[in-house]
């Protein structure tokens, strides 16, 4: 258990819908980073929050969005889904406290995305 | 922009038996860490071994080694004494500083290993 937690752990919906899947860090990460592997494109970074702030952006679809709250969880949103957003969605958190650092990433169990 | 290459999409190994996965990166970045992950069929994300690009030491966890000849920008691992419970997909991931900041992982296709008994 790597102490990141996701929910849900599966979501099924249909296309045009819009989900909100959520993760908590482990205690004490301020860093959240959210990643898609799919079949067709692997796994890839999204988006990266730091203590609230939006650090860093990958290849994070502009129908897709996130934030971080106050109490450090995160929420990553997707709108107007297509079949292709089909995907599992992983949180992963990091402790990150100087900006440069390469502390390791510790990944929740993920979510499976399936858009009908 | 940063790239991980993984050559091999499989391997069968002996139980028991050492194994080496290959993983090749670039990057013009002179600061970068490298990663690897074990992802079980189960599908979780499980980090093994990391390796940052000004240490002078290989990384070692365990049964697990990096073989990391920065010249040749590889970054291999090495598992000691394979078990049946290391059959699983491995990924090779690389994380560079963009503008100062930590930025998000590079991941590789990852490497399908078999451990037959």
């Amino acid at each position: 258990d790597s102490g990141v937690t996701q929910t849900p752990k599966h979501l099924i919906t249909a296309t045009g819908q819009r989900v909100t899947l959520r993760c908590s860090p482990r205690s004490g990460d301020l860093s959240v980073y959210w990643y898609q592997q799919s079949l067709d494109q692997g796994l890839q970074f999204l988006i990266q929050y730091y203590n609230g702030e939006e650090r860093a952006k990958g290849n994070i679809l502009e129908r897709f969005s996130a934030q971080q709250f106050p109490d450090l969880h995160s929420e990553l949103n997707l709108s107007s889904l297509e079949l292709g957003d089909s995907a599992l969605y992983f949180c992963a958190s990091s402790v990150d406290r100087d900006r440069g650092s390469y502390n390791e990433q510790f990944f929740g169990p993920g979510t499976r995305l399936t858009v009908l | 922009a940063q790239k991980i290459t993984q050559t091999q999409p499989g391997m069968f190994v002996q139980e028991k038996e050492a194994v080496t996965l290959d993983c090749t990166y670039d990057t013009s970045d002179p600061s970068y860490g490298l990663f690897w992950y074990k992802q079980p069929s189960s599908g979780e994300m499980i980090f093994l071994i990391y390796q940052g690009s000004y240490d002078q030491q290989n990384a070692t966890e365990g049964r697990y080694s990096l073989n990391f000849q920065k010249a040749r920008k590889s970054a291999n691992l090495v598992i000691s004494a394979s078990q049946l419970g290391d059959s699983a997909m491995y990924f090779c991931a690389m994380r560079v500083t963009a503008g100062g900041g930590a930025d998000g992982l590079t991941f590789g296709k990852g490497t399908h290993l078999i451990i037959q008994p």
